[in-house]
């Protein structure tokens, strides 16, 4: 299948300070991305759309301003939280279509995210 | 809004053993794409299974196959000849077919137990 890489995949950081995690997708273009998070024992909620050359579109509740989408090439995609908090550690997972027939999104490995 | 459920939290079935998963859903649309997908304990999510909503024909992966049933909006996963390593994390997902930007609805998950 495609593949769909994210980096770090675990990264700490002090309350106050901004993190970035990165979305590629190595073997294929994608002119959108989807940033989900995951809290322990729940499903993955979407938090946002990624869209090339635009702005991302979020979903309903997720603070615009805090997580920041950035999809500035057809194979990578940056999510910034800015100033993190504690509350702010989960896991964090992006996904891609491949464009290809069936439709199907391909996920990254996700990126464990700890504020202390 | 779609929505998936999967009213299964936990599922336990002995190696060798064919074990199945429920999902429903609720949808106006009548083309759409249905997914099972597993996560392991390394939160990886691997993609299972598809099931192109125009087909009538149940889609079968190896060892996993589903029971698609349009008119009642149900979309289950059969596991046969269970092995250790497909304990997991099961999530049925839901997309429109609506290209590359159109988003997966997840269901809660089932968590899949496969005893010696």
């Amino acid at each position: 299948g495609a593949v769909v890489s994210q980096h770090p995949s675990r990264v700490i950081c002090k309350s106050g300070t901004s993190v970035k995690i990165e979305c590629r997708s190595l073997d294929f273009q994608a002119t959108t991305m989807f940033w989900y998070r995951q809290f322990p024992k729940q499903s993955l909620m979407l938090m946002a759309t990624s869209n090339e050359g635009s702005k991302a579109t979020y979903e309903q509740g997720v603070e615009k301003d805090k997580f920041l989408i950035n999809h500035a090439s057809l194979t990578l995609s940056t999510l910034t939280v800015t100033s993190a908090h504690p509350e702010d550690s989960s896991f964090y997972i992006c996904s891609a279509d491949t464009g290809a027939s069936g439709n199907t999104i391909y996920f990254g490995e996700g990126s464990w995210l700890t504020v202390v | 809004a779609q929505t998936v459920t999967q009213s299964q939290p936990e599922m336990s079935v002995q190696e060798a053993e064919t074990v199945t998963l429920s999902c429903t859903y609720d949808t106006s649309e009548s083309d759409y794409y249905l997914f099972w997908y597993k996560q392991p304990p390394s939160r990886q999510m691997i993609l299972v299974i598809r099931q192109e909503a125009y087909k009538q024909q149940n889609a079968t992966e190896n060892r996993f196959s589903v029971n698609f049933q349009k008119a009642a909006k149900s979309f289950s996963l059969k596991i046969s000849d269970s092995q250790l390593g497909d304990a997991a994390m099961y999530f049925c997902a839901y997309r429109e077919d609506t290209g590359t930007a159109s988003k997966l609805t997840f269901g809660t998950g089932t968590r899949l137990q496969v005893t010696l």
